[in-house]
């Protein structure tokens, strides 16, 4: 049973552009949402997280918006660059599970130049 | 310079045979953990352990095996009754206070089984 839905699987976007990748849990005891970038070959390393008291956090090109009575959240990247392409993972957590990571299956990202 | 280390980088291994990949940290953190990757299943969770000499099943804990005898390291051994162990294997660690802990993640360790 997987906990965390994440979408699309892939997604191409041109240089310029903005990519969107969204994510939904089922599990509303969930108080952590990080998401993860992993570049071929590599291991994953956080790009951004989120609580859910607040609706958004942004770090850069990097938002992530949260919309907790949908159970949905979303990493959006602006101004996407070549150096991107990667696979992003969001994934969640609580203290009831010793903080766990419960993680989407991914979505590689590819921009095209 | 702080951070995890995962050795071999690739790791090739007969059928029938048990391999050991090794997993050091230097961060002084409490949770380590062993994670899984196949094209298209993302991260799955093999062991964890969050102090030493302790350690619990993950998602897929079958057919392979851990210890933690010193804080620093955390081995996973992937044995014989591990029926498709060709895979990426991930090791990362965080602190344990708190109540939002990072993974920091090593570089991985390939294993194809021939």
């Amino acid at each position: 049973q997987q906990q965390v839905k994440q979408s699309p699987q892939s997604l191409i976007v041109q240089k310029g552009g903005i990519s969107i990748i969204n994510c939904a849990y089922e599990n509303t005891a969930f108080d952590y949402f990080p998401w993860y970038q992993q570049f071929p070959g590599k291991g994953p390393a956080l790009l951004i997280a989120i609580r859910p008291d607040v609706s958004e956090k942004k770090e850069g090109r990097f938002t992530i918006s949260f919309n907790k009575s949908a159970k949905q959240f979303s990493l959006h990247i602006m101004d996407s660059q070549p150096g991107d392409s990667a696979t992003y993972f969001c994934a969640a957590s609580n203290a009831g599970n010793n903080r766990k990571l419960i993680w989407g299956l991914g979505t590689s990202l590819a921009v095209n130049p | 310079d702080g951070g995890i280390t995962q050795s071999p980088k690739y790791l090739f291994r007969k059928e029938g045979q048990n391999v050991t990949l090794s997993c050091e940290q230097n961060l002084n953190h409490d949770a380590m953990y062993w994670y899984r990757q196949d094209p298209g299943q993302g991260l799955r969770l093999i062991y964890y352990s969050q102090i030493v000499n302790d350690f619990q099943k993950g998602d897929i804990a079958e057919g392979y095996s851990v210890s933690r005898e010193k804080k620093e390291s955390f081995p996973l051994t992937v044995t014989s009754a591990q029926k498709n162990p060709t895979a990426f294997y991930l090791c990362a660690s965080s602190i344990t206070s708190g109540h939002y802990n990072e993974q920091f993640f090593g570089p991985g360790t390939r294993l194809t089984v021939l």
